[in-house]
């Protein structure tokens, strides 16, 4: 089975300031991991994901994701947060082993950049 | 935007009431996804189906009745819901069933049962 933690339910972090989302997952294989934002009232915006190769993966809005498989970790990160990057964000893991593209997302977290 | 729109984004209804919500994507993808997100959970895949044909029904009250009368269009049938029902629903849509295919959100329906 596969899952994935968000241990952190809310961020706070100064305008210009590094933010750090984190995010561990378990699978049995080789996982495919995803990162998602919600802003409020909308749906689910995808920034960005590890399918294989650099374990540095650059996505949308300057964010960028470290896989780290002895850690089992993949860990959001952006050099200078703004306001606008206060948001919901989810961490999503795929097992490529099972069938289907069944996402399991964690629990999200909050992300408050204060000015 | 995403490519992917829902109708309505607000719905209102009574536990004896029947509603459907919409889904459709523009972008010529051949799966579509229906999601749960209640709060302080984490999202709850619904439903799954590719190239019109159900794939997956994550053990959802028979109350939900998905549709997906074409690859573009997605509906869930709501009737007898109950309060615990009220969440925000998600549509989502991807290439096809391959793995590394990134599914993409629509912006949600935010339902209240009365």
């Amino acid at each position: 089975a596969q899952s994935v933690a968000q241990p952190e339910d809310q961020v706070n972090v100064a305008e210009g300031n590094p933010l750090t989302v984190k995010c561990t997952y378990s699978v049995s294989g080789n996982p495919y991991l995803f990162w998602y934002v919600q802003y409020p009232n909308r749906g689910l915006q995808f920034l960005l994901k590890y399918i294989t190769g650099d374990n540095l993966v650059k996505g949308s809005y300057g964010f960028e994701a470290e896989f780290n498989k002895s850690q089992t970790s993949f860990h959001l990160k952006k050099p200078s947060a703004l306001v606008s990057d206060s948001a919901l964000y989810f961490c999503a893991v795929r097992d490529p082993g099972a069938a289907g593209n069944k996402l399991t997302f964690g629990g999200g977290t909050r992300v408050l950049v204060k000015p | 935007e995403t490519g992917v729109t829902q109708t309505p984004r607000h719905l209102v209804m009574g536990m004896t009431n029947k509603k459907s919500l919409k889904c459709e994507q523009h972008l010529g993808h051949n799966a579509m996804y229906w999601y749960k997100q209640s709060a302080k959970k984490p999202l709850e895949l619904m439903f799954v189906y590719n190239f019109k044909e159900q794939t997956e029904n994550n053990s959802v009250p028979s109350r939900f009745s998905p549709e997906c009368p074409n690859s573009s269009h997605l509906f869930l049938h709501l009737h007898t819901l109950q309060p615990e029902d009220s969440a925000l629903y998600l549509c989502a849509s991807s290439q096809d069933l391959a793995g590394l295919d990134t599914q993409y959100f629509g912006p949600g329906t935010r339902l209240t049962v009365l």
